[in-house]
C-alpha cells in the first residue's frame, strides 16, 4: 500500500511569506500529525487531526495552523515566515494512536531567506 | 511539560559492537514508548513498548521498558555500516479522552565504522 505522501519535498521562501504544505495519509488512517524537526531542537509536535477534528497542539505560535480534509489529506499552513522557520516539517499518519503505529513521511525541507 | 532525553547524543564504533542506547521520559498519561531510526529524512518504525520488562527482538535489535524507572533502552548487536543513523525514542501520550501526542528526544546518532 502507498505510503505517506509529503509535497513538496524543498521549498524556498523568504522572511514575510507564507507556506502550505501537504500531507496525505495511508489509505484508512483518520489520524494525521505534524512534526518540526531542527539540528537544535530535534523533532517537535505541532499539531494533530482526527476526522478534521484538531484534537491536540504544541506549543508553537498562532503562525502555525493546519487542516484536514474529508479524505483526511491534511495541511499545514505558516504565516508570516521567520529564519527560524527552516527545518525539515514531518507528517506522521496512524489509525489512531500507537497502537495502530504511526508512519512517517519523507518529510519537506523548508528553507526560509 | 512531558519530557524525553536521550543518551548518548552521539556515538562512534567499529562493526561487530555492541552498543546501548538510553532513554529516560518524564510524561503524564504515559501510553506507549516507540523508538524510530532515521536514516535520512522518514523515521522508520523499530519497536513500540507499553509494557515494563517484556523484551522486544528483531534481528539484532532488541529493547526493553522499565515504566517504574521511566526509561527504555535499544540494544544493537553486531553491528554493521548499515545502522548507522539517528536512533529517535519517543513517548506517546494522552492529552485527556483519546487524543495523542509523540515528544520525542533529541535522538542518538551512531555511526558504525568498517
Amino acid at each position: 500500500k502507498a505510503g505517506v505522501t509529503q509535497t513538496p519535498r524543498y521549498l524556498i521562501k523568504t522572511r514575510g511569506q507564507q507556506v502550505t504544505l501537504s500531507c496525505s495519509p495511508i489509505s484508512g488512517h483518520r489520524s494525521v500529525s505534524w512534526y518540526q524537526q531542527t539540528p537544535g531542537q530535534g523533532l517537535q509536535f505541532l499539531f494533530e487531526y482526527f476526522s478534521e477534528t484538531q484534537r491536540n497542539k504544541g506549543n508553537f505560535p498562532g503562525r502555525f495552523s493546519g487542516r484536514q480534509f474529508s479524505n483526511s489529506r491534511s495541511e499545514m499552513n505558516v504565516s508570516t515566515l521567520e529564519l527560524g522557520d527552516s527545518a525539515l516539517y514531518l507528517c506522521a499518519s496512524s489509525q489512531n494512536g500507537a497502537n495502530y503505529g504511526y508512519t512517517f513521511g519523507s518529510g519537506t525541507r523548508l528553507t526560509v531567506v | 511539560e512531558d519530557k524525553v532525553v536521550q543518551s548518548p547524543l552521539s556515538l562512534v564504533v567499529h562493526e561487530g559492537d555492541t552498543v546501548t542506547l538510553n532513554c529516560s521520559y518524564e510524561v503524564t498519561n504515559f501510553r506507549s514508548l516507540l523508538w524510530y531510526k532515521q536514516e535520512k529524512k522518514a523515521p522508520t518504525f523499530l519497536f513500540m513498548l507499553t509494557s515494563s520488562g517484556i523484551e522486544k527482538k528483531s534481528g539484532r535489535l532488541s529493547s526493553i521498558l522499565d515504566k517504574k524507572e521511566l526509561f527504555s533502552i535499544l540494544n544493537i548487536t553486531a553491528t554493521q555500516t548499515g545502522d548507522s543513523a539517528v536512533y529517535l525514542c519517543a513517548v506517546e501520550a494522552t492529552g485527556g479522552g483519546s487524543n495523542y501526542k509523540l515528544t520525542f528526544g533529541k535522538g542518538t546518532l551512531l555511526t558504525v565504522n568498517p
